[in-house]
């Protein structure tokens, strides 16, 4: 079982849609939770922190249930420009430690 | 610069020939890590780096592939004896303290 799963998409939705990413994470001993943007041959760009409280960013909003060991990404509205690769990524420990990436989920928004 | 530096941009090689990746950290960022993306892959960790602690070396695939990091900030990633499924975006980040990674645009390595 790999330590970050994602749903590999590709999730092919319309502009102005809401679309949600899942992941699951195995190792109950994580500790830090973002998402990253990956564009086409690009390098991971962080979006965003994951908070157990959950976290709003504009239209990008967070969840973590740590009980379930679920993470989850909720985009509303979403843009032609949000199309890329959404990269679920844990840290066993905070601060620093290296990063675990699920595979990511692909986007593309279309007109 | 602001962000992370790394280079080549851009590296061929014939199989057997040994490479040097190079990583310039953002100032004053203690932690430096080592990643790279295989073709339809997820970003798989190499090495990590943290301040003047031994480095994390777990995820180093085979003895061929080494990293230094001198004076505490820029790194280099050999590999020695490049093998055909060495091909890869290698990426480098770094951080402080507890905030997030941030990434380089990395360094394409195609083996011939």
């Amino acid at each position: 079982r790999k330590e970050v799963e994602q749903d590999p998409g590709p999730f092919n939705v319309p502009e102005g849609a809401t679309v949600a990413f899942n992941c699951t994470y195995s190792n109950s001993a994580s500790q830090s939770f973002f998402w990253y943007r990956q564009d086409c041959r690009k390098e991971p760009k962080l979006l965003m922190s994951v908070y157990s409280s959950g976290n709003e960013d504009g239209r990008f909003t967070a969840q973590l249930n740590r009980a379930s060991q679920y993470i989850s990404l909720l985009i509303r509205d979403s843009k032609l420009s949000d199309s890329a690769t959404y990269l679920c990524v844990v840290n066993l420990r905070t601060p620093g430690g290296k990063l675990i990436f699920g595979q990511g989920t692909e986007l593309s928004v279309k007109p | 610069g602001a962000g992370v530096s790394q280079s080549p941009s851009n590296k061929v090689t014939e199989k057997g020939k040994d490479v040097e990746l190079r990583c310039d950290p953002i100032s004053g960022h203690t932690a430096l890590y080592w990643y790279r993306q295989s073709l339809g892959q997820g970003l798989e960790f190499l090495i990590y780096f943290q301040g003047n602690s031994a480095p994390d070396k777990s995820g180093l695939p085979s003895d061929r592939f080494s990293a230094e990091r001198t004076g505490g900030s820029v790194s280099t990633l050999t590999i020695q004896r490049t093998q055909q499924e060495d091909s890869a975006v290698y990426l480098c980040a770094s951080s402080f303290a507890d905030q997030p990674q941030h990434f380089g645009d990395g360094t394409r390595l195609s083996i011939l």
